[in-house]
This record gives C-alpha cells, sequence and structure tokens, in this order.
C-alpha cells in the first residue's frame, strides 16, 4: 500500500514555463515533507522540505506548497531551466522511530530549450 | 566530506552468481538503509540499519542479506542472483539524535547507485 501517490509520472515543459508536481498523502501524522532531485546517472539529492505548520516554502525558483486539508503537497518550479530536467520524488516518513521513509513513483520532467 | 560512497558502479552477474554491494558514508550517521531502483517504480527499501549490529528487513528484503559491524559500513549481499534483480542500487544514510527526533532527521543522503545487470 503506497502512502504517497505522485502526479504526473512524467512532464514536458518549454523553458521559462513553470512546473508542477503534485504528491498526495494518507497519514495525517506525517510532519516532514520532502521533495527529493536525482538527475540521471546519480543518486536523490534532497531538494526542499516543508512542515505541516507552513502553507508554503520558496527556495530560489522552487516552491512547495502545502494543503493539509486535502492531504497533498505540490512542487512548483518557476522559470523552469534545461538543467531542472531531472526526476523528482516526493517523500513522507513511514516509521519516525527507525528513519524510514515512503517515496513516490518519481516524476520525469524534461525542460525543453 | 565524500559523503556516501558505493562501488562497484556497474556489474554483470551471472545467473546464480553472488556479488557483494559496498557502502560506505562518512558522516557519523546512525541510520542506513538500501534501496533498489527499478524504472516507473521508484525506491524500494530492501533493508535498514539504525546503528551497528542493528539491521530488519524493509518491503523487499527477498534474495539479499545485510551486515551493520561498523557505523561507516553497510554492505549489502546478494545469494544466487536472479534476473529479477537487475536494477539500479542505492545506499543512503540518514543522522538521528540521541536526545530525540527532530524535525528533519528523515533526510536521507543517497550515494551514487550501483547498476546490476543479471544475464
Amino acid at each position: 500500500q503506497q502512502q504517497v501517490k505522485q502526479s504526473p509520472q512524467s512532464l514536458i515543459v518549454q523553458k521559462g514555463g513553470i512546473s508542477i508536481i503534485n504528491c498526495a498523502y494518507e497519514n495525517t501524522a506525517f510532519d516532514y515533507f520532502p521533495w527529493y532531485q536525482q538527475f540521471p546517472g546519480k543518486g536523490p539529492a534532497l531538494l526542499i522540505a516543508i512542515r505541516p505548520d507552513v502553507s508554503e516554502k520558496k527556495e530560489g525558483r522552487f516552491t512547495i506548497s502545502f494543503n493539509k486539508s486535502a492531504k497533498q503537497f505540490s512542487l512548483h518550479i518557476m522559470d523552469s531551466q534545461p538543467g531542472d530536467s531531472a526526476t523528482y520524488f516526493c517523500a513522507a516518513p513511514l516509521n519516525t522511530n527507525a528513519g524510514k521513509s515512503t517515496f513516490g513513483d518519481g516524476t520525469t520532467l524534461t525542460v525543453k530549450p | 566530506n565524500a559523503g556516501v560512497t558505493q562501488t562497484p558502479k556497474f556489474r554483470i552477474l551471472k545467473i546464480g552468481q553472488s556479488m557483494t554491494l559496498q557502502c560506505t558514508q562518512d558522516m557519523n550517521h546512525n541510520y542506513m538503509y538500501w534501496y533498489r531502483q527499478d524504472p516507473g517504480m521508484g525506491l524500494k527499501l530492501i533493508y535498514y540499519s539504525v546503528g551497528a549490529g542493528i539491521t530488519d528487513k524493509g518491503e523487499v528484503p527477498n534474495g539479499y542479506n545485510v551486515s551493520r559491524s561498523t557505523t561507516e559500513d553497510f554492505p549489502l549481499r546478494l545469494e544466487l542472483a536472479a534476473p529479477s534483480q537487475t536494477s539500479v542500487y542505492f545506499c543512503a544514510s540518514s543522522y538521528r539524535g540521541t536526545s530525540g527526533r527532530a524535525w528533519g532527521q528523515e533526510t536521507q543522503y543517497f550515494g551514487p547507485g550501483t547498476r546490476l545487470l543479471v544475464l
């Protein structure tokens, strides 16, 4: 049973456009909502994370929007660049005692020049 | 700091062969994890460890074994390799302080991965 569901599976955006990736979660006890970025041939790396008492967090061109009532959080990439082309994963803590997280299936973003 | 390192980067195995994927971290993290990543399937947890000498199964442990004799190292052993184990394997680590959980401590730091092909 997947505890975070990510959409879309793939996304193609023109340079300068806005990329939006969504993640729905089930467990209302989650309190840490990260997005990881993975470039081809590399391991995932933390991009940005939000806590549930905040509705939005912005770091440069990357913004997380959090909707607690809908149990969703989204990644927005403003002014998307070809260098943003990567796979993005949402995640949530699965078992805080063991530090385990559950990951979404990933969204492959392609930004066309 | 080198972070999390994995060896080898790529390996071809024949069915029935065995091998060990190496993982080392130099961040003094107490928690370590092994994942496999299949195309379009995200990350599946194989095994994890909360400290030296302590390991536990994840979602997909069958066909694998781990050990954790030191804080730094967390090798993954494949016995009797099968084509279904063709995948990219990632090792990751995180830190949990002794005074309890702090927000964001679930952040995981990943290695560069090992690509395994079983033929």
